[in-house]
């Protein structure tokens, strides 16, 4: 079975551009979850979907949304960039049965760096 | 709010020897799950080991296996017979309502 897949994997941009992550979860995954990772402040969650609505959301400002699809890939954009949000960008996925099958499982990341 | 606080911010050991990395968490909710990840140079999270907090006997996987103290709210890593693959950022998490909060991660680097 495929796991988590993240593209680009790497994006260099310049202050005040935008950005558009992309994030296929594994077969059968409803959720996707996604992260930010920076030396900093750590693994910081942004927020989650689930069935095409989002669920839950961290205390990012609102330059940080996403979407998902009804084949449950997500997308994540950032606009208006700033310095600060170079980081690590990871994508989790996961069942969201209710049972110990609620594992996330993650991808590789993309690279975000703005200059 | 969950925090999740990892005291040791780098471990090392020899080959083959054992290591342990200690997690402790902060919440009011009764069930939630636990887990340890791994991030290697590559950075690929990497899921090592989950418990469920209703279950009392404590999850093992291969040569890892946890120490889960509700009550203590303490939650630690044991990783036997050391291998080099080993060598990566161990993060403990937390997961309520399908968030997961991290801690900041061990270092372990595994001597040959």
């Amino acid at each position: 079975k495929a796991g988590v897949t993240q593209t680009p994997r790497y994006l260099i941009k310049t202050r005040g551009q935008q950005v558009t992550l992309s994030c296929s979860p594994i077969s059968g995954h409803r959720s996707v979850s996604w992260y930010q990772q920076t030396p900093g402040q750590g693994l910081q969650f942004l927020f989650e979907y689930f069935s095409e609505t989002q669920r839950n959301k961290g205390n990012f400002p609102g330059r940080f949304s996403g979407r998902q699809f009804s084949n449950s890939r997500s997308e994540m954009n950032v606009s208006t960039l700033e310095l600060g949000d170079s980081a690590l960008y990871l994508c989790a996925s996961s069942r969201r049965s209710g049972t110990s099958t609620d594992t996330q499982y993650f991808g590789p990341g993309t690279r975000l760096t703005v200059l | 709010a969950q925090t999740v606080t990892q005291s040791q911010p780098e471990m090392s050991v020899q080959e083959a020897e054992t290591v342990t990395l200690s997690c402790t968490y902060d919440t009011s909710e009764s069930n939630y799950y636990l887990f340890w990840y791994k991030q290697p140079p590559s950075r690929q999270m990497i899921l090592v080991i989950r418990q469920e907090a209703y279950k009392q006997q404590n999850a093992t996987e291969n040569r890892f296996s946890v120490n889960f103290q509700k009550a203590a709210k303490s939650f630690s890593l044991k990783i036997s017979d050391s291998q080099l693959g080993d060598t990566a950022m161990y993060f403990c998490a937390f997961m309520y309502d399908y968030k997961l909060s991290f801690g900041a991660g061990t270092t372990v680097t595994v001597r040959a």
